[in-house]
């Protein structure tokens, strides 16, 4: 069965780190572009980054409210994605989703950045 | 960044009713390789969005055809022929044309 499932969410303090995973199954991990969209309570979607797949560079790109701040990451042999957030603000509430090539998605994980 | 807005952002409709989103694009999303990279999304309540279109009018897989997708250049358009009680929802439209790719604000159907 094709799977993504996150996990590592949770309830940081302003100023804080926290890092989410993503594991996935059920289809080749290493040759997919991998993303990480969220979703504050009662918004809508935002893409926060990406990362190609290894054959294709391997680079990551990120939306400007996260930039030099969040970093993204791939472990092939574990097939895990990662979302590493750090200098977390109260706007970065939000439900967190990975997903591949927007056809995948995994049921999200809620990160809540509160005193 | 391209803003994507949709309408209208609050949809009622009656049972076996037609529907219709629109979506406008700040600038063209005709990419250099000639394709439109135009998706739409659905979100049930409570549930991880799930794709039913690309590439502007091709549905995903296990989309029932009432679900149709048309436009071109910066003007967009989702049409569920008959609407089902299954359909309630929120509705996004997105670009991944350009980084970082942007969705409209959503639309959610009800019904009447």
């Amino acid at each position: 069965e094709v799977q993504l499932v996150e996990s590592g969410g949770g309830l940081v303090q302003p100023g804080g780190s926290l890092r989410l995973s993503c594991a996935a199954s059920g289809f080749t991990f290493n040759n997919a572009w991998m993303s990480w969209v969220r979703q504050a309570a009662g918004k809508g979607l935002e893409w926060v980054g990406r990362i190609k797949s290894k054959t294709d560079g391997g680079t990551t790109d990120y939306a400007a409210p996260v930039k030099d701040r969040f970093i993204i990451s791939r472990n092939d042999s574990k097939n895990t994605l990662y979302l590493q957030m750090n200098s977390l603000k109260t706007e970065d509430t939000a439900v967190y989703y990975c997903t591949t090539g927007a056809t995948i998605w995994g049921q999200g994980t809620l990160v809540t950045v509160s005193s | 960044d391209v803003v994507m807005t949709q309408s209208p952002l609050s949809l009622p409709v009656t049972l076996g009713q037609p529907a219709s989103i629109s979506c406008r694009s700040s600038q063209s999303l005709v990419d250099s390789d000639g394709n439109t990279y135009l998706n739409w999304f659905q979100q049930r309540p409570g549930k991880s969005p799930r794709r039913l279109i690309y590439g502007v009018s091709k549905r995903d897989s296990g989309v029932p055809d009432r679900f149709s997708g048309s436009g071109s250049g910066t003007d967009f358009t989702l049409k569920i022929s008959r609407v089902e009680a299954e359909d309630v929802g929120l509705y996004y439209c997105m670009q991944a044309t350009h980084w970082p790719y942007t969705f409209g604000q959503g639309t959610r159907l009800e019904i009447k």
